[in-house]
């Protein structure tokens, strides 16, 4: 199942609402997780079930989406919050990840 | 808090062979499954391997099987991952994480694998 993530890179300024896209090629439910992977730092989970924040993560992520679209929001963007975000499906193996979109800070 | 850290990394030969460990704490060992992710240098996340938590059933993605195998020792709260017929596009940052096939709510803080001549 391929994963197919937009845009590759999201330049935002802080306070603004960025929104990540994720699609499957085939139907997955709402078996997606989003994951943070700040530079030289392993992934964090941050949204698992396509709409279930992970423990401690804050509530400006949010989740949506079922079947082969799903949306990860930030609703007001925070400095920290640069990284690289990943979708993954867990409804067929293998697991897949998407390729990954950078978000930047404008 | 969950901790799991890996080692057994390093520089190995095309064809040679490396075994990764992955100690885990602070959480019921036998009752997750656990899985192996890594990442080459520049790229996006594959999951190569998961196990369940009884260790009877494991997973392999197409580009590691018949070459990887995982296992775990639960009385050692450890998780293993045994890489033969090492290739250069093994070259990775290998991570253990929580959650096995499904999301992984856990990471290590990953072990590097050069595979070079």
């Amino acid at each position: 199942t391929v994963m197919t993530q937009s845009p590759a890179t999201l330049s935002v300024s802080p306070g603004d609402r960025a929104t990540l896209s994720c699609r499957a090629s085939q139907r997955v439910g709402s078996s997606v997780a989003w994951y943070q992977q700040k530079p030289g730092q392993a992934p964090r989970l941050l949204i698992y079930g396509a709409s279930t924040r992970a423990t401690g993560i804050p509530a400006r992520f949010s989740g949506s989406g079922s079947g082969t679209e799903f949306t990860l929001t930030i609703s007001s963007l925070q400095p920290e919050d640069l990284a690289v975000y990943y979708c993954q499906q867990y409804n067929i193996w293998p697991r897949t990840f998407g390729q990954g979109t950078k978000v930047e800070i404008k | 808090e969950v901790q799991l850290l890996e080692s057994g990394g390093g520089l190995a030969q095309p064809g040679g062979s490396l075994r990764l460990s992955c100690a885990a704490s602070e959480f019921s060992f036998n009752a997750y499954a656990l899985g192996w992710v890594r990442q080459a240098p520049g790229k996006g996340l594959e999951l190569v391997s998961s196990i369940s938590g009884d260790g009877a059933e494991t997973l392999y993605a197409d580009s590691v099987k018949g070459r990887f195998s995982i296992f775990r020792d639960n009385s050692k709260n450890t998780l293993y991952l045994r890489m033969d017929s090492l290739r250069v596009e093994d070259t990775a940052v290998y991570y253990c994480a929580r959650g096995g096939p499904y999301y992984l709510d856990s990471w290590g803080q990953g072990t590097l694998v050069t595979v070079s001549a």
